[in-house]
């Protein structure tokens, strides 16, 4: 199974600040025959379902603002939010879609500082 | 607008069975394929189970192969998930998911998970 590590496990910003989230993964999600990264990001605000970010580890679905961001290659993804907004408190996860069984990160629990 | 409706969940006694469905509306549901993933209380994302849109294909996590059972009804938009032999472990919130996969962009595995429904709540214990 491929496993994905989130870091850190919980991260405070300060609003109109940075915030960045990064996943690991255990073996690379690259596909070399079309060079797509099967990486996702999702967003889980509480009691409600995940919603999905970013595919193909950075493209952003549509309706979700630009100031989110995905980036990385390989092993290595991160998703960036470059100005923290009060709505985007919530739990991140990355997932990879590789291979199955698809596997989420730990999550990551972002708050305003 | 795309809605997935689950149903189905409860209290239930170790070892005892559940039938979860997922109603799927506003989308052509004969040609996507579908999940199901679930979060325990209070802890991360689990997928378990994937069937592609004509059925022909099915995946299953290890922590339910051989006690779960996905299949799905096109003519009736729905999709479920026959739960055997449950455990406590098994205690989660259950959500069906939309795959990124139709049958013009077939993989045969799943994808990105896009929308997904509320959720029903599965409590197993005695």
């Amino acid at each position: 199974d491929i496993v994905m590590t989130q870091s850190p496990d919980s991260l405070a910003v300060s609003l109109g600040e940075r915030a960045t989230i990064n996943c690991k993964s255990s073996r690379s999600v690259l596909y070399s025959s079309n060079n797509k990264n099967y990486l996702a990001w999702f967003q889980q605000k509480p009691g409600q379902p995940p919603k999905l970010l970013i595919y193909w580890a950075s493209t952003r679905e549509s309706g979700v603002p630009d100031r989110f961001s995905g980036s990385g290659s390989g092993t290595d993804f991160t998703l960036t939010i470059s100005s923290l907004q009060a709505e985007d408190v919530a739990v991140y996860y990355c997932q990879q879609y590789y291979n199955t069984p698809i596997t989420f990160g730990q999550g990551t629990r972002l708050e305003i500082k | 607008e795309v809605q997935l409706v689950e149903s189905g969940g409860g209290l239930v006694q170790p070892g005892g069975s559940l039938r979860l469905s997922c109603a799927a509306s506003g989308f052509t549901f004969s040609t996507y394929s579908m999940n199901w993933v679930r979060q325990a209380p209070g802890k991360g994302l689990e997928w378990i189970s994937y069937i592609s849109f004509g059925g022909g294909m099915i995946h299953y996590a290890d922590s339910v192969k051989g006690r779960f059972t996905i299949s799905r009804d096109n003519a009736k938009n729905s999709l479920y998930l026959q739960m055997n032999s449950l455990r406590a472990e098994d205690t989660a919130v259950y959500y069906c998911a939309r795959d990124w996969e139709t049958s013009s962009r077939y993989r045969g595995l799943p994808n990105w998970f896009d929308p997904w429904g509320q959720g029903t709540q599965v409590i197993v214990s005695s």
